[in-house]
């Protein structure tokens, strides 16, 4: 079982730069996550899919923020244009279907991103 | 909504001596309740989960919760610490409204500290 594997590992450019985090869910698993770590504010949830369907994006801070799931196997989060403010450790997750909602999640080891 | 409390920022123990770390809840319906640990520049990795059935859950790494209903805690222990135990714990609760979901609710994290 290789995990849910995020890349790159770490990032770092420039504000106004485009920015693309890929993540790869374990095999089998419906469900994926992308969420945000800071000091500040903790762990968030940005976005979840179940079977590549978004089904709740509320935690997506703005416009410049965009998740797609085209695929069982892929997904990317994309900010453009990035900002210092976004600067953070972006985790994927993901967990099998189950009609009681009550997998665990299983997290990749992130993706630490500095904007400068 | 559903939510959980972490009360301590950090736990401080010495090695051997027994350790818990606090959780409570606040939900409407049966909880869902469940600890991560997450080791430095690691993703969070599940230790337990409390679904229905016994007030004492056993988990990985020889850690164990304790249910209770009428306070409303789900708090983490283990009988004797180890160095390796330090890191930081979350405590989460499957959110149920406005309908059932798998995204879960974290807490803010406890970091906890074993000094030899």
């Amino acid at each position: 079982d290789a995990g849910v594997i995020q890349s790159p590992r770490h990032e770092v450019t420039e504000m106004g730069q485009e920015v693309t985090l890929r993540c790869k869910p374990i095999s089998g698993h419906n469900s994926l996550f992308w969420y945000r770590q800071t000091m500040m504010r903790g762990l968030e949830l940005l976005i979840y899919f179940n079977n590549n369907v978004p089904i709740d994006d509320s935690g997506m801070p703005e416009d410049r923020f965009s998740a797609k799931m085209p695929n069982a196997s892929f997904s990317t989060l994309k900010i453009q244009p990035s900002e210092p403010r976004d600067s953070a450790v972006y985790f994927c997750a993901s967990s099998p279907y189950d009609r009681d909602f009550y997998q665990p999640q299983h997290f990749g080891d992130g993706t630490r991103l500095s904007i400068l | 909504a559903q939510s959980v409390a972490q009360p301590e920022d950090q736990v401080n123990v010495a090695e051997g001596n027994p350790l818990t770390v606090k959780c409570t809840y606040s939900v409407s319906g049966n909880p869902y309740l469940f600890w991560y640990v997450q080791y430095p520049n690691r993703g969070l990795q599940f230790l337990l989960k409390y679904i229905t059935g016994d007030n004492l859950v056993k988990g990985s790494y020889g850690f164990e919760a304790e249910f209770n209903k009428s306070q409303t805690s789900f708090h983490l222990k283990k009988p004797s610490a180890l160095v390796s135990d330090s890191a930081l714990y979350f405590c989460a609760v499957r959110d149920r409204a406005p309908y059932n979901t798998d995204k879960l609710i974290f807490g803010t994290g406890t970091r906890l500290q074993v000094f030899p």
